[in-house]
């Protein structure tokens, strides 16, 4: 099945700096969605984007939805400790039917 | 509070065992999906659900099974023929006509073999 491309696969920061992932894909997606997963739990839905161009704000993130529909990044603000986990991508494919697709994750490592 | 309950959250098998791993929610979520994590990888999806009754085989079937005989429930059998079953465990659910807002996920389960 298709994956997301993700990068950075993992990223290791000083607490206090700004952070930029981003999502690239082949295809055209509908819906961009970020998710963040803490260690040892279920992945927690962050932000979601549903329009070519769109640009949304949740505390710290703010991500946006790619012109071309193919790409998404979030970026975080101020980096702090409890933002260490992994953040996934998952969009809905353009006549993908009724399931998301995910990236391949970033990893987050915050030190103090 | 709504939400989507795996049990239990660490399972030991011992080779050549089924398991059967629970997942239960009452969010009236339509569709259901079950996900397997490696270590530092992203999610692979097994098997998943859009209606009571019907299921459709993800890209990692082989050597798990499931059932759907009410629209709460989706669990998930480990077979003894899925050759590398160690691996964290997720379900997911969604509403069918708002794919939208996204998967709300359960917190997993610890899946070892020893």
């Amino acid at each position: 099945g298709q994956q997301l491309n993700q990068s950075p696969q993992s990223m290791f920061i000083q607490e206090g700096e700004d952070v930029s992932m981003n999502c690239t894909s082949s295809s055209i997606f509908n819906t961009w969605l970020w998710y963040k997963q803490d260690p040892g739990e279920g992945p927690v839905l962050l932000i979601a984007l549903y329009k070519a161009g769109e640009l949304t704000s949740n505390g710290r993130l703010t991500a946006q939805f790619g012109i071309t529909r193919k790409d998404s990044f979030l970026n975080i603000s101020a980096s702090i400790p409890s933002d260490v986990g992994i953040y996934f991508c998952a969009g809905q494919l353009t006549g993908g039917g009724n399931k998301l697709t995910f990236g391949t994750g970033t990893q987050l490592k915050v030190e103090l | 509070d709504g939400g989507i309950t795996q049990s239990p959250k660490y399972l030991f098998r011992k080779e050549g065992q089924n398991v059967t791993l629970s997942c239960e929610q009452n969010l009236n979520h339509d569709a259901m999906y079950w996900y397997r994590q490696d270590p530092g990888q992203g999610l692979r999806l097994i098997y998943y659900s859009q209606i009571v009754n019907d299921f459709q085989k993800g890209d990692i079937a082989e050597g798990y099974s499931v059932s759907r005989e009410k629209k709460e429930s989706f669990p998930l059998t480990v077979t003894s023929a899925q050759k590398n079953p160690t691996a964290f465990y997720l379900c997911a659910s969604s509403i069918q006509v708002r794919l939208s807002y996204g998967y709300t996920f359960g917190s997993g389960t610890r899946l070892t073999v020893v």
